[in-house]
C-alpha cells in the first residue's frame, strides 16, 4: 500500500534557523507529492507540490524536491520565522485513474521561538 | 481566493445520537472528500464523491456513515448512532479535477469540524 513517513516532532527552532523536515514515501504507482500546513486553530492548507521526479515545489520560502531515487520529499526553509509555527504534513496521491485519496504522514509540529 | 467552508466548527453530541456535518465545497469543483483526524493521529481518508455517488471509501466508512449532496452547493457527512471513538476533527475537501493527473489539481481543505461525543 501507499504510505508516508515523516519525522515526528515537535521541532523547536530559533528564529532565522534553517529548517529541514524529512519525508519519505512508498507508493505502488507514480505519486504526486505535497506538503500541507495546519496553523493553530485552522484547517489544512496546501503549501507546495511536485508532480514528477526532480520537480521542486516552492512557496513562502519553503522548498521541497521530489527525489525518486531516495523516495523522499524533504521540506526546507533557509530562515524560519515565528509565524511559521504550525504542523506540517507530507502527503501523496497517485498519478493514475480514479478519484485519488490523499495519504498523509503523521505531521510534524514546528515551534519557532524568538 | 475561494474556500471550502465547514459548519459547525465544533459539534458536541451525546453517544448514540445522529450528527450531520456540513460542507460547502468550492463552487466549480466536482470532486468531494471527507477525512478525519483523531487527536494525535494521522489524517485519514474516509470517502470520495463524484457525480452524486461514492467513488471510493475506506474501511473506516462503514454503514454508520453516509454522504449526500442534497443541493448544488452543500456536501454532508451523516454519522448515525455516534460512538465515543467517532470523536475527531472531520475535514471536507474538494478538487477541480482528479487529483493525480499530470495537470494536477490538489485538494482544497476546509477548517474542519471538531466532533466531540459525550
Amino acid at each position: 500500500g501507499n504510505s508516508v513517513t515523516q519525522m515526528e516532532g515537535p521541532v523547536t527552532l530559533s528564529e532565522e534557523a534553517f529548517l529541514t523536515i524529512n519525508c519519505t514515501y512508498t507508493a505502488t504507482g507514480y505519486p504526486s507529492l505535497f506538503w500541507y500546513v495546519q496553523y493553530p486553530g485552522e484547517g489544512l492548507q496546501l503549501l507546495l507540490k511536485a508532480t514528477k521526479a526532480d520537480d521542486k515545489g516552492s512557496n513562502k520560502g519553503f522548498e521541497a524536491t521530489y527525489r525518486k531515487e531516495t523516495t523522499s520529499f524533504h521540506l526546507e526553509k533557509g530562515s524560519v520565522q515565528v509565524s511559521d509555527s504550525a504542523v506540517y504534513f507530507c502527503a501523496l496521491t497517485l498519478n493514475s485513474g480514479g478519484y485519488q485519496k490523499v495519504t498523509f504522514g503523521i505531521g510534524t509540529k514546528l515551534q519557532v521561538i524568538p | 481566493e475561494p474556500e471550502v467552508t465547514q459548519t459547525p466548527s465544533h459539534q458536541v453530541t451525546q453517544m448514540g445520537q445522529e450528527v450531520i456535518l456540513r460542507c460547502v465545497p468550492i463552487s466549480n469543483h466536482l470532486y468531494f472528500y471527507w477525512y478525519r483526524q483523531i487527536l494525535g493521529q494521522k489524517v485519514e481518508f474516509l470517502v470520495s464523491f463524484y457525480n452524486n455517488e461514492i467513488s471510493e471509501k475506506s474501511e473506516i466508512f462503514d454503514d454508520q456513515f453516509s454522504v449526500e449532496r442534497p443541493d448544488g452547493s452543500n456536501f454532508t457527512l451523516k454519522i448515525r448512532s455516534t460512538k465515543l471513538e467517532d470523536s475527531a476533527m472531520y475535514f471536507c475537501a474538494s478538487s477541480e479535477a482528479k487529483t493525480g493527473w499530470s495537470g494536477n489539481q490538489p485538494q482544497h481543505f476546509g477548517d474542519g469540524t471538531r466532533l466531540s461525543i459525550l
